[in-house]
């Protein structure tokens, strides 16, 4: 079964870090972009970074570019994002997806969510 | 940045019901589009890519379809399973944007 499981969710005071993982089972990961986007409580979808299946090409929302950094190891099938300097309205659930095999930038397969809450 | 509009941001429909919902783009995305379906709790669905191609598994009475700047997710004889939030997302270059979302409620 295709299968993608965030971690690594929780309560951060605003100026700290955490860094979200995404673990990928029942594909081959390596042929396959990434993408984790964002849910804010009530809101709507916030695509916030994308990675390709080698790494070698790397994009950011402006909301994020300096602050969160995301990367992958095709070997442990695992998706990272890190967060540092979060803000308040980091407030979200951030789910992992995968980019659609054919159609780059569609995606097909998402995890359920890791809920990050910024307070203090 | 490419934006993403959609209308209406919520409808009110019954069972059987036909549901079009409108998403813009700013400028010409060909199509280059997509739409989600999401239930509340839930992650979202794929349920159309390239403006009009329905996903494996998706029922027919969801169509897509447009090109350039207007697009429309039609949904015909609405069933119980489908009062959810729609999305429409531009793949056309990065920035990825998303329109605000379409709730379909029960009337």
């Amino acid at each position: 079964e295709v299968q993608l499981v965030e971690s690594g969710g929780g309560l951060v005071q605003p100026g700290g870090s955490l860094r979200l993982s995404c673990t990928a089972s029942g594909f081959t990961f390596s042929s396959y972009s990434m993408k984790w986007v964002r849910q804010a409580p009530g809101k709507g979808l916030e695509w916030i970074s994308y990675i390709s299946g080698s790494s070698g090409t790397i994009h950011y929302a402006d909301s994020v570019r300096g602050r969160f950094s995301i990367s992958r190891d095709n070997v442990k099938n695992s998706l990272d994002l890190q967060m540092n300097s979060l803000r308040d309205e980091d407030t979200a659930v951030y789910y992992c997806a995968r980019d659609h095999y054919d159609l780059p930038y569609y995606m097909d397969v998402w995890g359920k969510g890791t809920t990050v809450t910024v307070s203090s | 940045d490419i934006q993403m509009t959609q209308s209406p941001s919520s409808v009110s429909a019954s069972v059987g019901d036909r549901v079009t919902i409108t998403c813009r783009a700013s400028q010409g995305i060909a199509d280059w589009l997509a739409w989600y379906q999401q239930k509340p709790g839930k992650a979202p669905k794929l349920l159309i890519s390239v403006a009009s191609t329905l996903q494996s598994g998706v029922p027919s009475r969801f169509s897509g379809s447009g090109s350039g700047t207007e697009f429309t997710l039609t949904i015909s004889n609405l069933q119980p399973e489908d009062f959810a939030t729609y999305y429409c997302q531009q793949a056309n270059r990065f920035p990825l944007t998303f329109g605000g979302g379409t709730k379909v409620e029960l009337k």
